[in-house]
């Protein structure tokens, strides 16, 4: 079963709307991270927001925001008023255990497009 | 978050050569990672390397076609051995953060194997 599912394989958005991009994952751990990455065309992944399966806020930076919602096994990436830099493959990831030694598990990604 | 730089940025290599790609931080790490992003796909873990310890290959990867090297906190390699158009991808390091929801990536090698 995957781990990390990405039913999203591609969207388009309207520059300056919102997007939300979709993520669930599955783990029988009690203690885990959950990641999401951006990569432009570049190649160069960008490290964007995380969330621990122990925090009980959802996690924000900047425009970027996580709504995890641990029942559902849910952590979707939400982007506020987006632009055309925002253009680029993104990743969700896991990891099961909090501690660095375990590694990410990745998702598909979703290739996603704003439009101007 | 730390500084992680690669070279080459990208190479264009002939069948059955050997490529060996550099990963340099800025600040020393105990675990750095290497990962392998094929046309299209996610990532895929090749191995962890350790500072003055084996390197440790998941599934798949051998330690006979892709060498690791780790000689200090700061510095690592990977050899891509042999190449084949198979071979084709981008190529990227990663080190664990000062904290356990960070890890970093470098700026990726992007091969090309002819």
């Amino acid at each position: 079963a995957q781990k990390i599912t990405q039913t999203q394989p591609g969207m388009f958005v309207q520059e300056k709307e919102a997007v939300t991009l979709d993520c669930t994952y599955d783990t029988s751990d009690q203690s885990y991270g959950l990641f999401w990455y951006k990569q432009p065309s570049s190649g160069e992944m960008i490290f964007l927001i995380y969330q621990g399966s122990y925090d009980e806020q959802n996690a924000t930076e900047g425009r970027y925001s996580l709504n995890f919602q641990k029942a559902r096994k849910s952590a979707n990436l939400v982007i506020s008023a987006s632009q055309l830099g925002d253009s680029a493959m993104y990743f969700c990831a896991m990891r099961e255990g909090l501690d660095s030694n375990y590694q990410l598990i990745w998702g598909a990604g979703t290739k996603l497009i704003i439009k101007p | 978050s730390a500084v992680i730089s690669q070279k080459p940025s990208r190479d264009i290599c002939q069948r059955g050569t050997s490529l060996t790609i550099q990963c340099q931080v800025d600040s020393q790490v105990t675990m750095m990672f290497w990962y392998r992003q094929q046309p299209g796909q996610s990532l895929t873990l090749i191995a962890t390397a350790n500072q003055g310890s084996e390197a440790t290959y998941e599934s798949g990867f051998v330690i006979d076609k892709f060498p690791i090297s780790r000689p200090n906190l700061t510095f690592s390699t990977l050899t891509v051995s042999n190449m084949s158009p198979e071979d084709s991808s981008i190529y990227l390091c990663s080190v664990e953060g000062r904290y356990n929801n960070e890890q970093f990536f470098g700026p990726g090698t992007r091969l090309t194997v002819l």
